[in-house]
């Protein structure tokens, strides 16, 4: 069974600091799909990006960028300029690439705080 | 709009008073599902529906039904709720269960069951 790590429980940052956000994961798969999801207070579950296995190039959107490592099966977020509004918790997930049981595998979250 | 309706958002009833929690989306996704979150355990899949009539478990189905008689909606069923189903429960969708597609997820319902 696929399972995904996230090592830190929380993490703060300053305001328009970078920080970066670890994930890990394990997956006899070859083919596969990874993702970062922001839930705020407000728990919303809200995509903030999107990795396929297959690409070599780590994927960006504005000042959210990742550090895939396939070999090693890391999948980290880094956040650059960070923002107050930036403040949530962050979940790592895993999908697969289709068939039975195509579901999200979530790791248990990151806290992060944006110090003003 | 584009999205995932889920109702009602907030639930307190008790323990086994049968409820349905409604999901509902407005584009045409082949695949919907269902998650509960609880406090350090992330989100866990309940039931998922690859089609219309086609479903199946997630990795905590207990105590939990689901159907898809329609693509557009997929209603969670707790016949007999217990208060260890206190939870918060999302549904998501998706264009299609391959390819990656990206699940787009509802706004929650917390539900408490005493």
């Amino acid at each position: 069974a696929q399972t995904v790590t996230q090592s830190q429980p929380e993490m703060s940052v300053q305001e328009a600091e970078t920080v970066t956000l670890s994930c890990t994961y394990d997956t006899s798969e070859s083919d596969y799909y990874l993702f970062w999801y922001k839930q705020p207070p407000s728990r919303q579950m809200i995509l903030v990006i999107r990795q396929e296995a297959y690409k070599q190039q780590n994927a960006t959107e504005n000042r959210f960028s990742v550090n895939f490592q396939k070999a090693a099966k890391s999948f980290s977020l880094k956040i650059s300029d960070s923002q107050l509004g930036d403040a949530a918790m962050y979940f790592c997930a895993w999908l697969n690439s289709g068939g039975s049981n195509y579901k999200l595998t979530f790791g248990k979250g990151t806290l992060l705080t944006v110090n003003p | 709009e584009a999205q995932v309706t889920q109702n009602p958002r907030y639930l307190i009833t008790v323990t086994g008073k049968k409820l349905t929690v409604t999901c509902s989306q407005n584009m045409n996704h082949e695949y919907m599902s269902w998650y509960r979150q609880d406090p350090g355990l992330g989100l866990r899949q309940i039931y998922y529906s690859m089609n219309v009539e086609v479903t199946d478990k997630g990795d905590v189905p207990e105590g939990y039904k689901v159907s898809r008689k329609e693509k557009r909606n997929f209603p969670l069923i707790l016949e007999s709720p217990s208060p260890n189903q206190t939870s918060l429960y999302f549904c998501a969708s998706s264009l299609r269960w391959r390819g990656g597609e990206t699940q787009y997820f509802g706004p929650g319902t917390r539900l408490l069951v005493l």
